[in-house]
């Protein structure tokens, strides 16, 4: 599976977007990114995932360039709750059938009043 | 709403005891997978099966062991626990690859947070 780069941490006021960064350079054609986050002391969520095009669902939205290479989640209305570890995780066929996924560090997002 | 449940959300063991987690999952889902998440290691794989009585290792299988003798249900056995066992436990379950356009994405449990006394 392709490795992802996060910035460890970022702020974001309440009310404001929140746009998560990942870099996934090694990515192949057909891995898929995947998005989810932890709250502090419960399990991972899942949020969002694409291949190539843009994907919105009722949590955030998914932007993925074109080469690829880097992603951006977007939580379009940040509030208190969203803070929160959020990991971004490439997952293909090559891992598919034992859907081994790697997490990385994360990127803790801080929500501030 | 569909579920991955772990049996206890917190438990204290003493050095040396057996402990079972027991991990249930209602979707129908052929993987199962147990991690562990320590301050600065994040989420590390213990153990995975992609089938009833199939297992598999992770990165960090020793002093572990798994069972899964029923598709929902995948255990975790800490056959004579230690000290540097004291982790937050997390159970996930998913499908696998079956092409473009699915979503293969892991459902978690809510974690078990073990101490060993």
């Amino acid at each position: 599976d392709a490795k992802t780069t996060q910035p460890t941490s970022m702020d974001c006021a309440e009310g404001r977007a929140a746009n998560l960064p990942c870099n996934h350079s090694t990515i192949s054609g057909n891995e898929y990114v995947y998005w989810y986050r932890q709250i502090h002391s419960q399990g991972p969520q899942y949020i969002i995932h694409g291949l190539k095009n843009n994907e919105t669902n009722e949590m955030a939205s998914l932007i993925i360039t074109e080469d690829r290479k880097s992603s951006t989640l977007i939580l379009p209305h940040a509030t208190l709750r969203d803070t929160a570890v959020y990991y971004c995780i490439v997952r293909g066929p090559i891992s598919g059938n034992t859907g081994k996924l790697i997490f990385g560090q994360g990127t803790t997002l801080q929500v501030k009043p | 709403d569909v579920k991955v449940t772990q049996s206890s959300r917190y438990l204290v063991k003493r050095t040396g005891e057996k402990v079972f987690l027991e991990c249930v999952q209602d979707m129908d889902h052929e993987n199962m997978f147990w991690y562990r998440q320590d301050p600065g290691l994040g989420l590390r794989l213990i153990y995975f099966s992609y089938d009833v009585k199939m297992k598999e290792k992770g990165d960090i299988p020793e002093g572990y062991s798994v069972s899964r003798e029923k598709k929902e249900r995948f255990s975790l056995i800490l056959e004579s626990a230690s000290t540097n066992q004291t982790s937050m436990y997390l159970c996930a379950s998913s499908q696998p690859w079956e092409g473009e356009g699915g979503n293969y994405g892991y459902t978690f449990g809510s974690g078990t947070r073990l101490t060993v006394v």
